[in-house]
């Protein structure tokens, strides 16, 4: 498609549950990025993708949140025993050489209760 | 980690007026871009400005890059009630390692 595609909008889970949230980036795009958007403002980058390869995972907290891109299926971010604090938008990105322009989808809302 | 600092946090001007919203950063770049976000989307790219560029136009947006200063500005001439949105700089160190952004000037046009 031409737009980066994220799904679902919003996502509630209880506190220590598991949310898994998708990302389907624009078609010939090879690179994905996820960033954690708290409180409008401050974005914080989590992880980057080469088609489906990581390239950067600095930003992610590797004890409970994981990445995949595979292969003829939408990207997906997992976050294991959600927190109170991983309430924030999740955006994908995706840009066809790194150097590019990312296009960014419309997030999807975590809310942890 | 965030290393961009815009500044102002906020800015009310009428339309018509311009709007000048300057970015800091830290460390070394590749690339600075400019992002806008209207309520409740995602980021919409605007402009991008090499490490050896200093100054780039596009419609009525004007960004600058002093690398000295580790500064840049985006100016916005004749502004629109369209133009009310949030906008974030972004750097790059070249790779895909990420963007790190700054923390955005929250922008309001009073028609």
């Amino acid at each position: 498609g031409e737009e980066v595609a994220q799904t679902p909008k919003h996502l509630v889970r209880g506190e220590g549950q598991k949310a898994k949230l998708y990302c389907a980036p624009i078609k010939g795009h090879s690179y994905v990025f996820w960033y954690q958007q708290v409180l409008k403002n401050e974005f914080k980058f989590l992880i980057s993708f080469q088609n489906e390869n990581v390239f950067d995972e600095t930003g992610m907290p590797k004890e409970r949140f994981s990445a995949k891109c595979l292969p003829n299926s939408p990207c997906s971010l997992e976050i294991q025993a959600t927190k109170l604090e991983d309430s924030a938008v999740y955006f994908c990105a995706s840009s066809q050489q790194p150097n590019q322009p990312q296009h960014f989808g419309d997030g999807t809302r975590l809310s942890i209760l | 980690s965030q290393q961009g600092e815009e500044d102002p946090q906020a800015l009310s001007i009428q339309e018509g007026e311009n709007a000048t919203m300057n970015c800091s950063y830290k460390t070394s770049i590749n690339n600075l871009q400019w992002y806008r976000q209207n309520s409740g989307r995602g980021l919409v790219h605007l402009i991008l400005i090499r490490s050896n560029e200093r100054e780039k136009h596009s419609g009525r947006l004007r960004v600058t890059l002093d690398t000295s200063k580790k500064s840049s500005s985006l100016l916005i001439t004749a502004s629109r009630a369209a133009d009310t949105a949030s906008y974030f700089c972004a750097t790059d160190r070249g790779g895909a390692d990420g963007l790190t952004f700054g923390k955005g000037t929250h922008l309001i046009i009073q028609p």
